[in-house]
This record gives C-alpha cells, structure tokens and sequence, in this order.
C-alpha cells in the first residue's frame, strides 16, 4: 500500500511569489492534514480537510489556503510569500474523521529568498 | 494553547540505556499518540493511547497516561543507534479532531 506523497520534495521561492504544495493520501483515507514545521520548532496545524470542504484552520493568515480534490488528494497554496514562510511542510492523512492516527508524508521543504 | 510540551527538550544516551521523555498537556483529551521524525521527514506513528488506559506497550516502547495531571510518558528500553530521533505527543482532543503537537524531544542514542 503507497503511502502518502507529497510534492514537489524542495521548492525555491523569492518573496512575493506563490508557491503550490501537492499531497496525495494514502488509497481510502478522506481526511488531508497540512501542517507547517519551521526549523527546530514543533509542528504548527495548518488546515484540515475532509470530504472536499474545508473542516478547521489553525492561527494562519488568509494567504495560506488549499482546497481537496474529488479523488481526495489536496493542495496548498501559500501566497505572497514571506521569508519566514521557509520551512518544512507536512501533510498527512487518516481514515476516518475522529481523531485516529494520521499518516505523514515526506514533506515539501520550501525556501524563500 | 493545547499544545503539549516535551521534557526534556534534548536527551542524550548510551546504546542499551533506557530513554524516558514527558508529555504535559493542559485540557481533556480523547486520545494521545506519539510520533517519530527522524531528520526533518515526515512522522511516523508509533502508539496510541486513549484517555480510559493508563498504559499500553509495543514492543520496546512503553506508554504512560494520567489524565489527573494530564501527562504522559515514552519509554523506550534498551534503546539503539536507531532510535535517534526527534519524539512528538499529540493530543486530540474531545469533540474535535485536531491534533496539538508539542514541541519534541531530540533523542540521541551514541553507539
């Protein structure tokens, strides 16, 4: 069974651009989990997506956004791109809604100049 | 903030000691897991426990719960070069299903 996959593995940006990370979930898992992992610092939820909508968002701004396609795989869209934007990018999925384990992928390392 | 924080920050041992790391948290649960990131990869799940348990084992891991001072402990016994790694709990919480990572413990296991 394929794991989650994201990509692309590295993304290089310079400030005020955009940037589009990819994640595909595990076959069956309808739930997407985006999470922001800044060096040395602990993982900072971004947004949650199941079924297509858009469930919850942490304490980012209105620049970070996404959306989940019908095959359930999603998008993240960071836009305006700021220096401190850099870091790793985790997104993961679960099986059911309710809290259960969620599966990471590799993660999109994002760099901004 | 629900966030969990780890005890210690960093831990540094022998190959075939045991490594213990913390877990606080600060309201009620419906479970809590940890997790695994080796170098700035993703995290891998290692156990879960739910908020009626009060222990649970896998293999070399043992996990403790006490929802009375909302705290939870990782044990990893005799413990391998492998196991370097950074350690995550994550509480989820009732009536939600967002998960609160706390800010890791770096374990270093020298051979």
């Amino acid at each position: 069974e394929a794991g989650v996959t994201q990509s692309p593995t590295h993304l290089i940006k310079t400030r005020g651009q955009q940037a589009t990370l990819r994640c595909s979930p595990i076959s069956g898992h309808t739930s997407v989990y985006w999470y922001q992992q800044a060096l040395g610092l602990g993982l900072q939820f971004l947004l949650w997506y199941d079924e297509g909508e858009e469930r919850n968002r942490g304490n980012f701004p209105p620049r970070f956004s996404g959306r989940q396609f019908p095959n359930y795989s999603s998008e993240l869209n960071v836009n305006a791109l700021e220096l401190e934007d850099s870091a790793l990018y985790l997104c993961a999925s679960s099986l059911i809604r309710g809290g259960e384990t969620q599966y990471f992928g590799p993660g999109t390392r994002l760099l901004v100049l | 903030s629900q966030q969990g924080e780890e005890d210690p920050q960093a831990l540094s041992i022998q190959e075939g000691e045991n490594a213990t790391m913390n877990c606080s948290y600060k309201t009620s649960i419906n479970n809590l897991q940890w997790y695994r990131q080796n170098s700035g990869r993703g995290l891998v799940h290692l156990i879960l426990i739910r908020s009626n348990e009060r222990e649970k084992h896998s293999g070399r891991l043992r996990v403790t719960l006490d929802t009375s001072k909302k705290s939870s402990s990782l044990l990893i016994t005799a413990s391998r070069a492998a196991d370097t790694a950074s350690y995550f709990c994550a509480t989820v919480i009732h009536h939600g299903n967002q998960f609160y990572f706390g800010t890791g413990t770096s374990l270093t296991v020298i051979p």
